[in-house]
């Protein structure tokens, strides 16, 4: 069974600090998305993964395929980053239509 | 259009009624999804449409519970006597299904409170 572990659950931040969330998984991947959800719902994709690193602005998500593991890295955060991130991991003939979610860390950036 | 689009945005409706949510995915994306998301709550998984394979049903969470998809294109879930545990944010995800090309697109989401 493919799980997706996120972590932290939730974090506080202080304006312009670095920030890292975690995400695992068990089986492996055709690909990992890093998403994003504001407060008001909408979700937006963020990266897709399949290997190495990507890079867009002030974001930054990394993949190791042999450890199972992204991380995805805000730089010089900011209030507006507060928002909900999911990892979720694209699996071509895995289950509930090949994508497996995490649960989402909940960050906060506090000015 | 640009994006997926979903309607309506916002639905109030009585215990035991049914609705209907509509989905309009990215003009030519293969793949379709639907979630539901509770107040506070990560997404769960409803069902998955992928061109005309017949599609993964298994997130559907009773008989109430029911979709369909005109070839590739609009997706419409349907609620039948509604209860008050299905409210919930619906959100509908279209992608461009194959190898490495499976960006996804959220829409807006339907908001229903069943009272």
């Amino acid at each position: 069974k493919n799980e997706v572990e996120q972590s932290p659950q939730n974090l506080t931040a202080q304006e312009g600090e670095f920030i890292t969330i975690n995400c695992s998984y068990s089986v492996g991947i055709s690909a990992l998305h890093w998403l994003q959800q504001h407060p008001g719902g909408g979700i937006v994709s963020l990266f897709m993964l399949s290997s190495g690193k990507k890079k867009h602005g002030r974001l930054i998500a990394t993949i190791n395929i042999q450890e199972k593991h992204s991380s995805l890295h805000i730089t010089a955060s900011h209030p507006r980053d507060s928002a909900v991130y999911i990892c979720a991991d694209l699996n071509y003939g895995g289950s509930q239509g090949n994508l497996i979610f995490g649960k989402g860390t909940k960050l906060s950036v506090k000015p | 259009g640009a994006g997926v689009s979903q309607s309506p945005s916002n639905k109030v409706t009585e215990k035991g009624k049914d609705v209907e949510l509509r989905c309009d995915p990215i003009s030519g994306h293969t793949a379709l999804y639907w979630y539901r998301q509770r107040l506070g709550q990560g997404l769960e998984f409803l069902i998955y449409f992928q061109g005309n394979s017949a599609p993964d049903k298994s997130g559907l969470p009773s008989d109430r519970f029911s979709a369909e998809r005109t070839g590739e294109s609009v997706s419409t879930l349907t609620i039948q006597r509604t209860q008050q545990e299905d409210s919930a944010v619906y959100l509908c995800a279209s992608s461009l299904a194959g190898f490495n090309t499976g960006e996804l697109f959220f829409g807006e989401g339907s908001r229903l409170t069943v009272l």
